[in-house]
């Protein structure tokens, strides 16, 4: 069965300064989809980035950056230049091949609480 | 504005009480699903639905029941409460395979469900 690791429970970071969350996963697929999902203390779940396993290319989404690493099964987020509205939970998600999907399930981690210091 | 609404947000209620939790999306997706979020459990899957009429078991289904009437609606149906039902609820839509934004999941704002 396909598991995401998140070994970080709690992170803190300086405003202005760089972070990286680690990520881990466990699949024996070739074609998957990976996510970032941000918590705010609102509860609401905000969609940071997406990673399909097929693009050798790492996404990005503004300050928000990925690095894919496929052979080691890694996929950790870089938050740049950290903005006090980054303070939240992150969770790192696995989705598997859309051919053997039909659950459209998404595989959580348990998560990583990011504080940003001023 | 495209979005996931879920009623209500907030419920305490009795053990055995039934509740319903609604859940609707205005994005004309075809798959949506149901998830509870546990402290260090991240969350985990409840049921899922891939079209009108068509539902499966997720990871944790027991003690829940869904329905698919309509594409935009998706309720939770829980017919006797039990306090280890107590949790943050979400419901989530995607479209199917053939779009742009395919398996990005769109959640609601949750349900903090408490059963006394």
């Amino acid at each position: 069965a396909q598991t995401v690791t998140q070994s970080q429970p709690e992170m803190s970071v300086q405003e202005a300064e760089t972070v990286t969350l680690s990520c881990t996963y466990d699949t024996s697929e070739s074609d998957y989809y990976l996510f970032w999902y941000k918590q705010p203390p609102s509860r609401q779940m905000i969609l940071v980035i997406r990673q399909e396993a097929y693009k050798q290319q790492n996404a990005t989404e503004n300050r928000f950056s990925v690095n894919f690493q496929k052979a080691a099964k890694s996929f950790s987020l870089k938050i740049s230049d950290s903005q006090l509205g980054d303070a939240a939970m992150y969770f790192c998600a696995y989705r598997g091949p859309y051919y053997g999907g039909a659950t459209n399930k998404l595989i959580f981690g348990t998560g990583t609480l990011l504080a940003v210091q001023p | 504005e495209a979005q996931v609404t879920q009623n209500p947000r907030y419920l305490i209620t009795v053990t055995g009480k039934k509740l319903t939790v609604t859940c609707s999306q205005n994005m004309n997706h075809e798959y949506m699903s149901w998830y509870r979020q546990d402290p260090g459990l991240g969350l985990r899957q409840i049921y899922y639905s891939m079209n009108v009429e068509v539902t499966d078991k997720g990871d944790v289904p027991e003690g829940y029941k869904v329905s698919r009437k309509e594409k935009r609606n998706f309720p939770l149906i829980l017919e006797s409460p039990s306090p280890n039902q107590t949790s943050l609820y979400f419901c989530a839509s995607s479209s199917s395979p053939g779009t742009g934004s395919v398996f990005t999941q769109y959640f609601g704002p949750g349900t903090r469900l408490t059963v006394l």
